[in-house]
């Protein structure tokens, strides 16, 4: 079946770069996202990539795709403390199909 | 552009009552809303699909006499729990589905964190 997984933690200094990764398992999908839930908020949406795409840059932001691997990670340069944050994983066949989320990488920020 | 409202963000009510939440696309019309339930320090799971003007679709093992969805008009969806108990308890977010996009993507609602006593 479908299945988003993340790693539940990660801490970084304050101006290194952040590196997330995740792993999915439906070869179907279609759109990847990486959504960030700050305490008690909503979601997000940071950035997307379509499975035909190999990378997107936004900013700080970079998303590597690995479709062979069904493997996609975001990067976040020169981390900030207000990047503390909660970062999920999704993906989607279409918009109109359900998300299905990663549990979450919980991004910590030491000085 | 793409703004989603729910209301209310926070509800504490009493075991055996209802509670209704409202999720609204501000700036745009959405044909199809959805329900996610997220319980603490986990991620979201999907909970129903809305579509205006049909019944919703739920996922499996989510109970549709439980929880009541109507999306009535191309703006709103409702979300009523009812006979709402403590394990009721969570963080509700819909997202919203642009009837018109350039993009296909979902827009979330900031979420609505009810707590049953």
């Amino acid at each position: 079946g479908e299945d988003v997984e993340q790693s539940l933690f990660l801490s970084v200094r304050e101006g290194d770069s952040s590196v997330i990764n995740c792993t999915y398992t439906d070869s179907s999908s279609t759109y990847l996202y990486w959504y960030k839930q700050e305490p008690g908020a909503g979601l997000q949406l940071l950035t997307y990539i379509f499975s035909n795409m190999d990378m997107k840059q936004d900013q700080r932001l970079t998303v590597l795709l690995n479709k062979k691997d069904k493997h996609l990670s975001l990067r976040i340069a020169d981390t900030q403390t207000g990047d503390s944050a909660i970062y999920f994983c999704a993906e989607t066949y279409s918009s109109a199909s359900k998300i299905i989320f990663g549990s979450g990488t919980r991004l910590s920020i030491r000085p | 552009g793409a703004v989603v409202s729910q209301h209310p963000s926070r509800v504490i009510c009493k075991s055996g009552t209802s509670v209704k939440i409202e999720c609204r696309s501000l700036d745009f019309q959405a044909t199809t809303m959805f329900w996610y339930r997220q319980f603490p320090k986990q991620s979201l799971m999907l909970m129903a699909t809305s579509n205006e003007g049909s019944k919703a679709t739920y996922e499996q093992g989510v109970e549709k006499d439980k929880f009541l969805i109507n999306h009535a008009s191309l703006t709103l969806s409702t979300l009523t729990v009812t006979s709402a108990h403590p394990e009721d308890s969570s963080f509700y977010i819909c997202s919203a589905l642009p009837r018109v996009a350039d993009t296909d993507t979902q827009y979330f609602g900031p979420g609505t964190r009810l707590t049953v006593l």
